[in-house]
């Protein structure tokens, strides 16, 4: 069975500290994996796309990287803000699938000021 | 460029009744996919259309189904609504050009049924 899962599911740190968020998944035959981010009540925004054929993959202070060979994926949030309090999402298009995400829960992130 | 939009914002029905939400993808995307956002459960794939047809389906009993038009916006439907029905439901779009492809999500419907 194709499943993501995040660990773990609440995270509080103080502002300005480097944090990491962690995915697993049991196939390693998977096309990408996309990390999102959810405010509450509100929809999904897209974070970061990584390819299969790819390591990792930059955008500002976040950094997600991607391991298939141990299946796993880590978001890095570097100098953690307030404004980044939300529900972080990863989810995982397998091959031989219809392109549908499958998604983990989620961790939920409090920066503290 | 637009972003993928949902309508309505919130709507709040009764058990048994029926349930009608909409999608419209961003300009150029052809396929639409619906996820349930329970609370407690996670998300999880409901439906995927593309090209005006239904391709795949989630876990999900035929009470839930919903159509793509031509000009690619969607609509879920929901009969004989259900207490535990009542969630968030996400829609997004993605360019056909494989499924590889990003996902775009819009804000979502919040469905309550009382």
């Amino acid at each position: 069975k194709q499943e993501v899962t995040q660990i773990p599911a609440a995270l509080s740190v103080p502002e300005g500290e480097n944090l990491v968020l962690n995915c697993s998944f049991t196939d390693s035959a998977i096309y990408n994996l996309q990390w999102f981010r959810q405010d509450p009540g509100k929809g999904l925004t897209s974070l970061l796309l990584i390819q299969s054929s790819q390591r990792e993959q930059t955008s500002g202070r976040l950094n997600a990287s991607l391991d298939k060979s141990s299946g796993r994926s880590t978001l890095y949030i570097a100098a953690s803000q307030p404004g980044d309090s939300a529900t972080y999402l990863c989810a995982a298009i397998y091959g031989g699938s219809q392109g549908n995400l499958i998604f983990g829960k989620g961790t939920k992130l409090s920066v503290k000021p | 460029e637009a972003g993928v939009t949902q309508s309505p914002t919130h709507l709040i029905k009764t058990r048994g009744q029926q349930a009608t939400l909409r999608c419209s993808p961003i300009s150029g995307h052809t396929s639409v996919y619906w996820y349930q956002q329970a609370l407690g459960l996670g998300l999880q794939f409901l439906l995927w259309y593309d090209e005006g047809e239904e391709r795949n389906r989630g876990n999900f009993p035929p009470r839930f189904s919903g159509r793509q038009f031509p000009n690619y916006s969607s609509e879920l439907n929901v009969n004989a609504l259900e207490l535990e029905d009542s969630a968030l439901y996400l829609c997004a779009s993605r360019l056909v050009a494989g499924i590889a492809r990003e996902q775009y999500f819009g804000p979502g419907t919040r469905l309550t049924v009382t």
